[in-house]
């Protein structure tokens, strides 16, 4: 099955720095790749996703890159601001086979002031 | 929309008890899930359905855990003996097609003294 490894598991930034977030997967047919933001004591939610007939996808300070060559994802949050602060999971999908997604361990992001 | 709904929010159970957690997926959502998150393993898939039948359960940890679908709007995740390694927060989530637009509960935060 589908394996889907995350790194940093702890990342600390200054207001107004980037963070990045990086996702490795082992099924080269997965082809949906979303990220979820979870503050504390609250639901994962979607923030962002990306299909394997992408490469990049934006959306205001965030943005995700797809290399499937490489099997890897990652998170760009630019700017960052202290409600940026949760833990942020990547996941990983195989739609034509699964509809489940696989879940990475999971980022815990401080933006600190 | 009311969203996906999990009850109860917190449950203190003594060990042996069983525990029965509810879910009511968002109304039209095909697919239902339930997830298991501890700080060690993260979101763990535990059991998926689509149109109410268990597709894959190869993540419910032991014959102890069980659950259900009886219709398209109630889930149950049940588990009969409970054990103090089985807290953690349990999250229901439903999506419309496959794994795009998950949507979750709030959890269910389990405790088993």
């Amino acid at each position: 099955g589908e394996n889907v490894e995350q790194h940093p598991s702890t990342l600390s930034v200054q207001e107004g720095d980037s963070a990045v977030i990086k996702c490795t997967y082992s099924d080269s047919a997965s082809n949906y790749f979303p990220w979820y933001k979870q503050e504390l004591g609250k639901r994962p939610q979607l923030i962002i996703d990306i299909r394997s007939n992408v490469g990049e996808k934006k959306d205001q300070r965030i943005a995700v890159t797809l290399n499937k060559t490489a099997k890897h994802f990652s998170l760009h949050i630019t700017e960052t601001q202290p409600e940026d602060s949760a833990v942020y999971f990547c996941a990983a999908s195989n739609t034509g086979t699964a509809s489940k997604l696989t879940f990475g361990t999971g980022t815990r992001l401080q933006v600190t002031l | 929309d009311a969203g996906v709904i999990q009850s109860p929010r917190h449950e203190v159970t003594e060990m042996g008890q069983e525990v029965t957690l509810r879910c009511k997926p968002i109304s039209g959502h095909n697919s239902l899930f339930w997830y298991r998150q501890t700080m060690m393993r993260g979101l763990e898939l535990l059991i998926y359905f689509n149109n109410n039948v268990p597709i894959d359960d190869s993540g419910m940890p032991e014959d102890r855990f069980s659950a259900k679908m009886p219709n398209a709007s109630f889930s149950t995740l049940k588990i009969q003996p409970s054990e103090p390694r089985d807290s953690a927060v349990y999250f229901c989530a439903s999506s419309p097609v496959g794994p795009y637009g998950y949507t979750f509960g709030s959890g269910t935060r389990l405790t088993v003294v």
